[in-house]
């Protein structure tokens, strides 16, 4: 199957200012996207979701952006804080219930 | 109390051995998953039980056999292990097969020496 991929796998970022994290997927098909967060040692935490008969949905201090024709996804984190410090992945199903995770990327906040 | 846990959290063991990881979630879900992330930290979806039925089964190895004896378990069997298939493995449940919305566990770092 298609794979979802990152632009970048590390973003750096220094506390407090916003982050954008991008993801360009290649399946016409994907109709359900989905944000994971993964800390160090620990397993992805779902973040939050997007449909694409959506292109934007908010959630606490995060927003997910979706552009259908060009087929990226971003996930943008406000005023970004030290627990943030984590690798993110998107993750994309076209219905056949198989989720298909991107490559990550790794957001380190500085103090 | 640990949503989904599964053990043993971290296994060493030599090449030609038969391992089993376990998985266990309290969440009452009907879906249930096993994930493996290599060393890049790339995940892919193994294989998926809803029910106690399979219904995903990846390009895997049929040294892997996943075993489901309640929809709240789903063991993960690795036989003749390989160096390759050292890994950290995931497993994951879901309220049901088509939500994107999975419960993962903290994972299970296999080393295969």
């Amino acid at each position: 199957g298609e794979s979802v991929g990152l632009h970048l796998p590390t973003l750096s970022v220094q506390e407090g200012d916003n982050s954008i994290i991008n993801c360009a997927y290649s399946n016409s098909a994907s109709d359900y996207f989905i944000w994971y967060k993964q800390e160090s040692g620990k397993g992805p935490q779902f973040i939050i979701d997007i449909r694409s008969n959506m292109d934007k949905r908010q959630g606490q201090r995060v927003t997910v952006l979706l552009n259908k024709t060009v087929k990226h996804l971003s996930l943008q984190i406000a005023a970004t804080q030290p627990g943030d410090s984590a690798v993110y992945f998107c993750a994309e199903t076209a219905g056949d219930y198989k989720l298909s995770f991107g490559a990550g990327t790794t957001v380190t906040v500085r103090a | 109390d640990t949503a989904v846990s599964q053990t043993p959290k971290y296994l060493v063991t030599q090449m030609g051995n038969d391992k089993s990881i376990k998985c266990e979630q309290n969440l009452g879900h009907d879906t249930m998953y096993w994930y493996k992330q290599d060393s890049k930290k790339f995940l892919k979806i193994m294989f998926s039980y809803n029910n106690k039925e399979l219904i995903i089964n990846e390009t895997v190895p049929n040294r892997f056999s996943p075993k489901s004896p309640d929809k709240a378990h789903l063991n993960l069997h690795i036989n003749s292990l390989e160096l390759g298939d050292s890994a950290v493995y995931f497993c994951a449940s879901s309220q049901d097969h088509v939500t994107g919305e999975l419960f993962f566990g903290e994972g299970s770092r296999l080393t295969v020496l």
